[in-house]
């Protein structure tokens, strides 16, 4: 049962923006810490998209773009792309259980 | 180029015990925290273990803690999760994960993930 809430799932259109919600606490994303997003391919590893609540690793495009407020974070995606079809998962610290890092409910991606 | 390779999955009986590997290439893996996050069939994912890079503190999430143990051999750029006590619901595919930092953090992330291992618990 995960503390982090994603919508289940996000389409669009080639070439349209969409977003996805994080919803987590004031004991995760409310108390500060940095949110981390990462893409799932079919079949293959979560692979790091946005780190630090706005930071792009190196090779990221720069269509990725992730935000947060208060205790929700998002991420956008831009001009999107028929190989953006995946799983989105959000992440972060959770300051309730020690040692505890916490994921979302995660996201499927379509594009229509 | 950071490597992350896992071993040692299969498939074990409900109350045995497997040691999953993971060797990391392509940087100074003692700098490093390590963990192991997992995926069970059509699930999300779900942390499970997390050891800082001299090995001398430990974290567990409550569903594995007194029945996994992980361990890391700086020597030889290795993590294990030692698990015994298998359960049905441990049934997932694991990933070893290396962090950004040498300790566990509020502000460090997973930066590389291997393509996992895949773990069957069922008599």
């Amino acid at each position: 049962q995960s503390v982090l809430t994603q919508p289940p799932s996000v389409s669009g259109a080639p070439g349209q923006r969409i977003t996805i919600s994080c919803t987590g606490s004031s004991s995760n994303i409310g108390a500060g810490y940095g949110v981390q997003w990462f893409q799932q391919l079919p079949g293959t590893a979560p692979k790091l998209l946005i780190y630090g609540s706005d930071n792009r690793p190196s090779g990221i495009p720069d269509r990725f773009s992730g935000s947060k407020s208060g205790t929700s974070a998002s991420l956008a995606i831009t001009g999107l792309q028929a190989e953006d079809e995946a799983d989105y998962y959000c992440q972060t610290y959770d300051s309730t259980r020690t040692g505890f890092y916490v994921f979302g409910t995660g996201t499927e991606v379509t594009v229509l | 180029e950071v490597q992350v390779v896992e071993s040692g999955g299969g498939l074990a009986r409900p109350g045995g015990s497997l040691r999953l590997s993971c060797e990391v290439s392509g940087t100074t893996f003692s700098s490093y925290a390590m963990s192991w996050v997992r995926q069970a069939p059509e699930k999300g994912l779900e942390w499970v273990s997390t050891v800082s890079g001299r090995g001398g503190s430990t974290y567990y999430a409550d569903s594995v803690r007194g029945r996994f143990t992980i361990s890391r051999d700086n020597s030889n750029n290795t993590l294990f999760l030692h698990m015994n006590s298998l359960r049905a619901e441990d049934t997932a595919l694991y990933f070893c994960v290396k962090e950004s930092t040498p300790y566990r953090s509020a502000y460090s992330w997973f930066d590389t993930w291997g393509q996992g291992t895949l773990v069957i618990v069922s008599s």
